[in-house]
């Protein structure tokens, strides 16, 4: 079963303007934490923004914002004020179980912004 | 240096030959993890290291696929008998116990082809 799902595999937006991005998740772990990375055309992948799963408030981050809504099991990504540096391809992620050792991340299929001017 | 470094960045290499493909991760970091990604898709995991030992292998694909990290720091991802379907970009990302959520750090991965 897929784990991560982002539905858009493409996205536009106006400079300056606000955008969500969708993610989905399954687990069965009680414990578990949910990442956006940001990967533009040079190929590293940026961390943005994390949510733990017993984290109360949704995290925010500078322009990023993660709204959580845990019993619909979906983590999406929030990027106001858009700028032309944004366009990228964005991958949730997902780590079950509690961080530690072990934070293997289990990766969506992305999804491609465009910010136009 | 101050990232995960990877080389070589880019790898040409004809069908049925070796690859090697290595990972300097970050400094005192004792995760090191070995991901795939094939055009237009996330990041597949491949392999995880705790200290040298690979405590995770089940994202190898199949006996060509090897990796080692003698030293307990740098990685070496090891490609036999290459195949055209192994054309990917190849990620290496460390972590440590900071930070608390449990972030990794990639490197901006090896890109193979196999003609």
């Amino acid at each position: 079963a897929q784990k991560i799902t982002q539905t858009q595999p493409g996205m536009f937006v106006q400079e300056k303007e606000a955008v969500t991005l969708d993610c989905t998740y399954d687990t069965s772990d009680q414990s578990y934490g949910l990442f956006w990375y940001k990967q533009p055309s040079s190929g590293e992948m940026i961390f943005l923004i994390y949510q733990g799963s017993y984290d109360e408030q949704n995290a925010t981050e500078g322009r990023y914002s993660l709204n959580f809504q845990k019993a619909r099991k979906s983590a999406n990504l929030v990027i106001s004020a858009s700028q032309l540096g944004d366009s990228a391809m964005y991958f949730c992620a997902m780590r079950e179980g509690p961080p530690g050792g072990y934070n293997k991340l289990i990766f969506g299929a992305g999804t491609r912004l465009a910010v136009h001017p | 240096g101050a990232g995960v470094s990877q080389t070589p960045s880019n790898k040409v290499t004809e069908k049925g030959k070796y690859v090697e493909l290595r990972c300097d991760p970050i400094s005192g970091h004792t995760a090191l993890y070995w991901y795939r990604q094939s055009l237009g898709q996330g990041p597949e995991f491949l392999i995880y290291f705790q200290g040298t030992g690979a405590a995770d292998d089940s994202g190898l694909p199949n006996d060509r696929f090897f990796a080692v990290r003698p030293e307990g720091s740098v990685s070496t991802l090891k490609i036999q008998r290459t195949e055209r379907g192994d054309s990917a970009v190849y990620l290496c990302a460390s972590g440590g116990v900071e930070p608390a959520s449990g972030e990794l750090f990639f490197g901006e991965g090896s890109r193979l082809t196999v003609l």
